[in-house]
């Protein structure tokens, strides 16, 4: 089956120890997102790309960095984690069409605890 | 800027009832779309149903459905003869029809199906 796979799901890391986070996806789609999902909120988009091109949101810190090396693979790169940034992230994709798409197929997410 | 609002934080239905969760939202856009996605506890988060706003007829996915009302600005979902894997958190979510692969979520609805 067509997926969106994260690894790993649960990830434990030191304060101040950098931490890269993976997606990939089987379903050739050419946008993929990075959400930061706290406990029982909507999940925050921290930035997204289009084919190669890097999309960030203005009020994502500069501790997260992200690389996407071809279509299938997606990295999220948090340089120095602090205690905030412990969170569910969780990858997404979407088949743009045109201007527009449509739903996004999100993957399991990764737990990310900063001890 | 658009503004995606969802008034109930929690609900409880029982099983077999039927729940309605209300989703509203603020745009000056004509072309646009609207998202019920679920999240259960400890899953990954899955689209329920989806709507185009030049649609006037109201989507309906077997006992999902919605209450799309163009003027209103609201898109509530339905769940018929809830059952008990009906249990998790549901975002509504909105995303404008061109130029832009962003959503705007809700801040979410936790629905508890009780047996």
């Amino acid at each position: 089956d067509a997926m969106v796979i994260q690894n790993p799901r649960y990830q434990v890391t030191q304060f101040g120890k950098p931490v890269t986070l993976s997606c990939s996806q089987t379903l050739n789609h050419n946008v993929m997102y990075w959400y930061q999902q706290k406990s029982s909120q909507a999940p925050k988009l921290l930035f997204h790309y289009y084919d190669k091109d890097f999309n960030n949101e203005a009020d994502t810190p500069d501790n997260f960095q992200s690389r996407r090396p071809n279509t299938s693979f997606c990295f999220l790169d948090i340089r120095s984690p602090g205690l905030g940034d412990a969170a569910m992230y969780l990858c997404a994709t979407s088949r743009a069409l045109s201007a527009a798409t449509y739903e996004q197929y999100f993957g399991p997410g990764t737990r990310l605890t900063v001890t | 800027a658009q503004t995606v609002t969802q008034s109930q934080p929690e609900m409880s239905v029982q099983e077999a009832e039927t729940v309605t969760l209300s989703c509203t939202y603020d745009t000056s856009e004509n072309n646009y779309y609207l998202f019920w996605y679920k999240q259960p506890p400890s899953r990954q988060m899955i689209l329920v149903i989806r709507q185009e706003a030049y649609k006037q007829q109201n989507a309906t996915e077997n006992r999902f459905s919605v209450n799309f009302q163009k003027a209103a600005k609201s898109f509530s979902l339905k769940i018929s003869d809830s059952q008990l894997g009906d249990t998790a958190m549901y975002f509504c979510a909105f995303m404008r029809g061109t130029g832009t692969y962003k959503y705007i979520f809700g801040t979410g609805t936790r629905l508890k199906v009780l047996a």
